[in-house]
């Protein structure tokens, strides 16, 4: 079966402090892997996804085929950075554009 | 912002009524679809069009129904068959291309409750 999983409910660091969100994936095939973000009073939006390999507000997420995992870090939190995370999964082989979100995870980085 | 605009806001049901949700988006994407937010489980897909005047049923379908009518609209009915109809309800677009998935836009969601 096709499933998300993150399984912090609530991570909560200090400023400063490193950050990683966890997200581990099943999927048998070639997953596209997203990480999508709803800061307060905002609309749930994309913040990266893996086939970019870019890093977006200092965020990073390393596709680990072998572990079935794409956790998301950052090396120093920031206060703005306090949000709810969801993961999510891209069935490749699909073409129907289908998400599977996680359960979510909220950032509460503490000043 | 434009993009996709849910209404209402909020949307109260009495038992036995169907209620209908909008979702309106005004960014020329092919697809649409439209998800379920409960507390604890993330979202869940509850329907998807990939063009117009189709759709197919995502994991959580039933209770619920849809139509396609226009590339820009894609309404949700909640009917009195979905027995726990309170949560929080996203609408969501996105482009289509071959072989690569596209980001999805998001509403600002209608929160439904039971009167």
């Amino acid at each position: 079966a096709q499933r998300v999983t993150q399984p912090e409910k609530l991570l909560s660091v200090f400023k400063g402090a490193p950050v990683e969100l966890k997200c581990n994936y099943s999927y048998s095939g070639s997953p596209e892997l997203f990480w999508y973000v709803q800061y307060s009073r905002q609309r749930l939006q994309l913040l990266l996804r893996h086939i970019s390999r870019e890093s977006i507000k200092g965020f990073t997420a390393d596709l680990n085929k072998g572990e079935t995992s794409f956790h998301l870090k950052k090396p120093f939190a920031q206060e703005e950075d306090s949000a709810m995370y969801y993961c999510a999964l891209s069935p490749g082989s699909s073409n129907t554009g289908k998400l599977i979100f996680g359960q979510g995870t909220t950032l509460q980085v503490k000043p | 912002d434009g993009g996709i605009t849910q209404s209402p806001k909020y949307l109260f049901r009495k038992e036995g009524q169907n209620v209908t949700l909008s979702c309106e988006q005004n960014l020329n994407h092919d697809a649409m679809y439209w998800y379920r937010q409960d507390p604890g489980q993330g979202l869940r897909l509850i329907y998807y069009s990939q063009i117009v005047n189709d759709f197919q049923k995502g994991d959580i379908a039933e209770g619920y129904s849809v139509s396609r009518e226009k590339k820009e609209s894609f309404p949700l009915t909640v009917t009195s068959a979905q027995k726990n109809p309170t949560a929080f309800y996203l609408c969501a677009s996105s482009p289509r291309r071959q072989g690569v998935t596209q980001p999805q836009h998001f509403g600002d969601g209608t929160r439904l409750s039971i009167l």
